[in-house]
């Protein structure tokens, strides 16, 4: 069965560091997604992109962040400088147009700022 | 914010069902009731959605009401393996972010 992977599993970072974290989506797949979850909070969106552009983000998705698909297969999201509050699960997710919206999530990178 | 208001917590015995409650009492006439589940700190997974009428999956029920303001998530026979946390999320379709409240937190019991 068709799944998202994300690498790393777990990134650990010193504060001011830019991370990059990946995701490979499922192939046929049209909507990508990040989301994050501190520990112990809510599942938080952050972005989805369509269509190679941002479709919409959160208020947390700030200057410090970008998104982007290198290619056919990886969808990347870029932390150009690391606070100690952007400790969290990071999740990543794809959906189809061909579904409603069931969205498929990655198994998550845990990012440690220090 | 979560549009949905969902109990804190349940217990269920192992091999009973399980059912999980939602109020959403200010859906829209184009949004589905979807369900996801977050065991530990994996992922969350899709389990089943609907948009009125009662939906059917191998992995569980889902009953809304005629009046669209609630629903109820059932898993048939719960095994120690559901214990996770279950999020009721409306969302008007494809494309869009999913908005996660606290959810349920469901510990099956044996």
């Amino acid at each position: 069965e068709p799944e998202v992977t994300q690498t790393p599993s777990h990134q650990v970072t010193q504060m001011g560091q830019e991370v990059i974290l990946r995701c490979v989506p499922i192939s046929n797949h049209l909507y990508f997604y990040w989301y994050r979850q501190i520990l112990g909070q809510k599942v938080e969106f952050l972005v989805s992109f369509y269509n190679n552009e941002i479709s919409e983000k959160s208020e947390i998705f700030d200057d410090q962040f970008s998104v982007e698909r290198p290619d056919g297969s990886n969808f990347t999201l870029k932390i150009r400088s690391t606070k100690l509050e952007d400790s969290a699960m990071y999740f990543c997710a794809s959906g189809t147009s061909f579904t409603y919206n069931e969205q498929f999530f990655g198994p998550g990178t845990r990012l440690t700022v220090l | 914010d979560a549009k949905t208001t969902q109990p804190p917590s349940m217990d269920c015995a192992e091999g009973r069902a399980a059912n999980l409650p939602c109020n959403h009492s200010t859906i829209s006439g184009n949004e589905y009731v979807y369900w996801y589940r977050q065991i530990h700190s994996q992922g969350p997974q899709y389990i089943i959605h609907g948009l009125k009428n009662n939906e059917t999956n191998e992995m569980a029920s889902l009953i809304i009401t005629e009046d669209r303001k609630s629903s109820t998530l059932i898993l048939p026979h719960a095994t120690l393996r559901d214990t996770a946390v279950y999020y009721c999320i409306v969302s008007a379709g494809y494309g869009n972010k999913l908005v996660f409240g606290a959810g349920t937190i469901l510990r099956v019991k044996s």
